[in-house]
Formats: structure tokens, C-alpha cells, sequence
């Protein structure tokens, strides 16, 4: 089946730790996204990159680090700086042709600080 | 700065009425919207394009429309089911900001047997 996998789905932090949060996607897309979501909120972007190796900041990047080192793969990381990190994390994908493709999502990780 | 409302944050409805769910955006220069519905503590799943170009879209008991030049889009699911109950949450692409989708917050709805 193809699709976005995401983990873990919950994920535990202690102060002054970082954590990595796994995003695949096997539909053969250029482009990856990550959101955060709030508490009845909408979701906000944190990084995106449009190919391999290359990566841009969102609107809420900071206290956030990526890579994208292959296709199919875009970890992010959550450093020690960022200091409300509790939220619900969302990897999306699209085939990137275009800036108005349909993005398709994960099933999304939960992060929590012990 | 394009903000994107959705109103009301949540809604409760009987079995078998229509759904309208109402969305609007600050700035039309808008490339497409998106309807979205989440479950609780799930992924979104997508509903709904709309191309900026077009005014409306369909898919089963699902109707959107889009109206650019006042901002607005309706989401329309008809004769409601308990198991539409979910969030649905609205999204834009400005066309100045390359695949970044704005959100609203979400109207969560609960249909009641």
C-alpha cells in the first residue's frame, strides 16, 4: 500500500533532550511538509522541502532542525531550544509538480514533555 | 497576511439533516482551498480541491463551493450520518507562498443518532 507512515506515534521528551520524529513516504513524491498542530487550532508549517538535499523554513521553524538526505525520508528533529514542543506533529507529502498540489498526510506523532 | 476563519468551531446536528460549514480568507490571491476531515488523534484526510478557477466541486454527498472575490468557501455534506462526525478544517494556498497551506482551526461536528 502506499502512503505516509509516521513515528513513533507518541513520543516522550525530557527537558534539555532532543528527539527525532520519522516521516516515510513510498508515492514517490518530491515534496515534504511538516505542521504542528495546537489544541483547537489549525495547523501551522514548520519546515518543507520542494527535492533531495534541499529544505526551507515555515513559518514556526525555530527550535526545529531537518534533513532530507533521500527521497522518501524527512525526519525532523526537535532541539533543546525549542520550549513548548507538546503539540501534535503532522508529515504531509505531494508530488511537488506544481505549488498547488494536493498534499497527503500521515497519521501524525504526538509529542509530550515529561 | 492571509488568515483563514472557520465558523463556528464546533456544531451538533440529528441524523439525516444537511451540514453547511463555512469558511472564509482574507486575501483572494489564492492558488486552490482544501476541505480537509480529521478524526481525533488521526491524520487529515482530503476531501475537496477547489482550483481557484472553479466555483465548485463534488464528490458523493459532499458539495464545496468557492467564491474568491468575497473570500469564502461553504462546505455542504448532505443528510448527515453519525459517522461524518469528525473536525473539518479548511486550507489555502496563496499564491505568493509556494505549497504552504493556510488553516483554519476547524469546526468540529458531531452528528447525533
Amino acid at each position: 500500500d502506499g502512503g505516509i507512515t509516521q513515528s513513533p506515534k507518541y513520543l516522550f521528551r525530557k527537558e534539555g533532550q532532543n528527539v527525532t520524529l520519522s516521516c516515510e513516504q513510498n508515492l514517490n513524491h518530491d515534496a515534504m511538509y511538516w505542521y504542528r498542530q495546537d489544541p483547537g487550532q489549525g495547523l501551522r508549517l514548520i519546515y518543507y522541502s520542494q527535492i533531495v538535499n534541499d529544505f526551507q523554513k515555515g513559518d514556526i521553524a525555530e527550535g526545529y532542525s531537518v534533513s532530507r538526505e533521500k527521497k522518501e525520508s524527512f525526519p525532523l528533529t526537535v532541539t533543546s531550544a525549542q520550549k513548548n514542543p507538546t503539540a501534535f506533529y503532522l508529515c504531509a507529502s505531494s508530488m511537488g509538480d506544481s505549488q498547488s498540489d494536493t498534499q497527503y498526510f500521515g497519521p501524525g506523532t504526538r509529542l509530550l514533555v515529561l | 497576511k492571509q488568515e483563514v476563519t472557520q465558523i463556528p468551531a464546533a456544531l451538533s446536528v440529528p441524523e439525516g439533516e444537511n451540514l453547511v460549514l463555512n469558511c472564509s480568507f482574507t486575501d483572494s490571491a489564492i492558488y486552490n482551498l482544501q476541505w480537509f476531515r480529521q478524526d481525533p488523534g488521526k491524520g487529515l484526510t482530503s476531501l475537496l480541491l477547489i482550483q481557484s478557477s472553479q466555483r465548485e466541486q463534488t464528490s458523493g454527498r459532499l458539495n464545496a463551493s468557492l467564491d474568491k472575490s468575497s473570500g469564502r468557501s461553504t462546505l455542504y455534506i448532505a443528510a448527515s450520518q453519525p459517522g461524518d462526525s469528525a473536525t473539518y478544517l479548511c486550507a489555502v494556498i496563496a499564491t505568493d507562498s509556494w505549497g504552504k497551506l493556510q488553516f483554519g482551526a476547524g469546526t468540529q461536528v458531531v452528528v447525533t443518532p
